[in-house]
């Protein structure tokens, strides 16, 4: 069955940085776009990034561009998460999701969270 | 960008009553238009796309209606389970954009 395995959590620094990753198996992880959603404590969902199955493709919430990263390894089955310059307001469980087919408009299939803590 | 904007913020309701949860769109949404349910501690869950397709394991309590920039999520029968936040989501085509509205906590009465 599809599974994706996220890495655990982190406290970092505003300022520092963290990766974040997750671990997909039990379907061809080459041939979805992926993406990174958070919900900061009490809140709603925030789309964060996507990138596309070769990753020629990748976009951005405005909230977070310019100091995250998206990156994929199809080899390795693994999504990550490159998050720099880190502010208070980036503390949220980062979720990775897949789409219901290669390139489909909502999400079938969610990771567990990683909760990002951001703090002094 | 199309803003997704839920209603209410906090619906209480009785067990066994029905539920009505509203969505609508800053502009017309193009794609699908889709709803999760969120239990506190766990991810969300894909509930259903459109009219036709729930997903797996999903009761046929839950149905959908709307096109354009209304859409609206019926509950015709509340369980105990059902009381949950739902989150209504829709992409842009290109390059995507995924949007969710801020949700609706769905609480027992």
């Amino acid at each position: 069955q599809v599974q994706l395995v996220q890495s655990g959590g982190d406290l970092v620094k505003p300022g520092g940085s963290l990766r974040i990753s997750c671990a997909a198996s039990g379907f061809v992880f080459g041939d979805y776009y992926m993406s990174w959603i958070r919900q900061a404590p009490g809140k709603g969902l925030e789309w964060v990034s996507f990138i596309s199955t070769s990753s020629t493709y990748t976009n951005y919430a405005d909230s977070v561009k310019g100091r995250f990263t998206i990156s994929r390894d199809n080899a390795k089955n693994s999504l990550y998460l490159q998050m720099d310059s880190l502010r208070v307001e980036d503390t949220a469980v980062y979720y990775c999701a897949r789409p219901c087919g290669g390139n489909c408009d909502y999400f079938t299939h969610w990771g567990q969270g990683t909760l990002v803590t951001v703090s002094s | 960008e199309i803003v997704l904007t839920q209603s209410p913020a906090t619906l209480s309701v009785s067990p066994g009553e029905r539920a009505t949860l509203s969505c609508r769109a800053s502009q017309s949404v193009s794609g699908y238009l889709v709803w999760y349910q969120q239990k506190p501690g766990q991810a969300p869950r894909l509930l259903i796309s459109d009219a036709s397709n729930r997903a797996t394991g999903v009761p046929a309590r839950f149905s959908v209606s709307g096109s354009g920039t209304d859409f609206t999520l019926t509950i015709s029968s509340l369980e105990p389970e059902d009381f949950a936040v739902y989150y209504c989501q829709q992409r842009s085509a290109w390059p995507p954009v995924y949007t969710f509205g801020q949700g609706t906590k769905l609480e027992i009465k």
